[in-house]
């Protein structure tokens, strides 16, 4: 079966740093990707990773330890914009995506 | 990058109706689409892969009688809701891959209400 689990709800202060944790039990592993999704929109793509390590975009990092089954995305200078909810999935041989709980990112002046 | 469109973007039906949801892939093909589903304030969970051509797969727990899903061309893909009820009120979203193992290209999202 497939298990990722994220907080619930984050609230940050605009211009703060927040890390999203995201860990996971999957039955197959083609990469975990991190996606932001606005409520009653699609979710758009952030960060794709499938090595460990660091990947970095701009404001956004994503970190990968596969031995541990963690991730977390990190998010810097946060605008008031970022607060939407983000999500963590993991990709399988299928290519389907199995998605985690999701975080509702709160930033607050 | 690849659109994805799905039509309608939103529908308020009667129980018991049936509801046809179109996920287009515009400008590429895809043997392959996904369908999730959100309830509010949840994360999308897949309920099945529909394949060109042949039948689809559903996830555990999804009733394939209750969601058909139709894929009869490399750009279109179907999900009809039977005798829908008020529990199936969600959003539906579908997605379809691209060429690159980390691309997931995703429509807008169709609201179902079913009073």
């Amino acid at each position: 079966g497939q298990n990722i689990d994220q907080p619930t709800e984050m609230t940050a202060t605009e211009g703060a740093i927040v890390q999203i944790n995201c860990t996971y039990q999957t039955s197959g592993f083609n990469g975990l990707f991190w996606y932001q999704q606005h409520a009653g929109e699609a979710p758009t793509f952030l960060s794709y990773n499938v090595l460990d390590g660091l990947e970095e975009k701009g404001r956004f990092s994503s970190f990968l330890s596969r031995s541990k089954g963690y991730s977390y995305l990190l998010l810097k200078e946060l605008q008031m914009k970022d607060s939407a909810s983000y999500l963590c999935a993991v990709g399988t041989g299928a290519n389907n995506l199995f998605f985690g709980t999701g975080t509702r990112l709160t930033v607050i002046p | 990058g690849a659109v994805v469109s799905q039509h309608p973007s939103w529908v308020i039906c009667k129980s018991g109706t049936s509801v046809k949801i179109e996920c287009r892939s515009l400008d590429f093909q895809a043997t392959t689409m996904f369908w999730y589903r959100q309830f509010p304030k949840q994360s999308l969970m897949l309920m099945a892969t529909s394949n060109e051509g042949s039948k689809a797969t559903y996830e555990q727990g999804v009733e394939k009688d209750k969601f058909l899903i139709n894929h009869a061309s490399l750009t279109l893909s179907t999900l009809t809701v039977t005798s829908a009820h008020p529990e199936d009120s969600s959003f539906y979203i579908c997605s379809a891959p691209g060429t690159s193992i980390n691309e997931q290209f995703f429509g807008p999202g169709t609201r179902l209400t079913v009073l």
